[in-house]
């Protein structure tokens, strides 16, 4: 079975410049999950989905990030404009069950560096 | 006040010792622990839940102690393949926060 998939793997961009990243979560999911992770830190909830509504924005920076889980399945995260603290790891995690019981699966996560 | 916060690593150990980290959490209302895996630059992965009497899996043991919010984690007779990122977790309202994490290196 496929697990979460997520492209691209590596993105350099100039600050201001737009980005976006695209998650394929495992067929039957219905919770996503955006995370993003810093060099020597863990990963931090950005936004929530269960099935198409985003039921958890709360850490998101809604002046600059936006995401969106059309039909449920797919997800979009994208940020505009990109300023240089923005470098980081954006992981993508789909569960089937919850996390009450711990297990998200993770994408191998999308690594933008903005210059 | 950081939610979920471990030792600070790295912990360099020789093969067949055994480690021991540790983890606190500041909300109470937390419902349920586990500990995570992370490889050097890929994703992480699930390794143990951690129930309140304590539970066992090969050379790894998980404890934890709701009344101090303490979460701790063993590893005995460590193997060179252990050497990872271990994430603390706790899950909140659905869901998971993250420690910063413990890099352990196992050296020959």
């Amino acid at each position: 079975e496929a697990g979460v998939v997520q492209s691209p793997r590596y993105k350099i961009i100039e600050k201001k410049q737009p980005v976006a990243f695209w998650c394929n979560p495992i067929s039957g999911h219905n919770t996503l999950y955006w995370y993003l992770q810093n060099l020597g830190q863990g990963p931090e909830l950005l936004i929530r989905y269960e099935n198409e509504e985003a039921v958890d924005d709360s850490q998101l920076p809604k002046d600059r990030f936006s995401a969106e889980r059309l039909k449920g399945v797919d997800s979009t995260l994208k940020i505009q404009p990109a300023e240089l603290g923005d470098s980081a790891v954006y992981l993508c995690a789909s569960s089937f069950r919850g996390a009450d019981t711990g297990e998200l699966f993770f994408g191998e996560g999308s690594r933008l560096t903005v210059l | 006040r950081k939610e979920v916060e471990q030792d600070p690593g790295p912990f360099n150990v020789p093969e067949g010792a055994t480690v021991a980290f540790n983890c606190t959490y500041s909300n109470s209302a937390s419902q349920s622990f586990f500990w995570y895996r992370q490889d050097c630059r890929k994703e992480p992965k699930l390794l143990m839940s951690v129930y309140s009497s304590g539970n066992e899996d090969g050379r790894f043991t998980a404890q934890l102690n709701r009344a101090s919010q303490y979460i701790s984690l063993l590893i005995r007779d460590s193997k060179l393949s252990d050497s990872a990122t271990y994430l603390c977790v706790v899950s909140q309202g659905g869901k998971l926060i993250f420690g910063q994490g413990t890099e352990l290196s196992v050296k020959p």
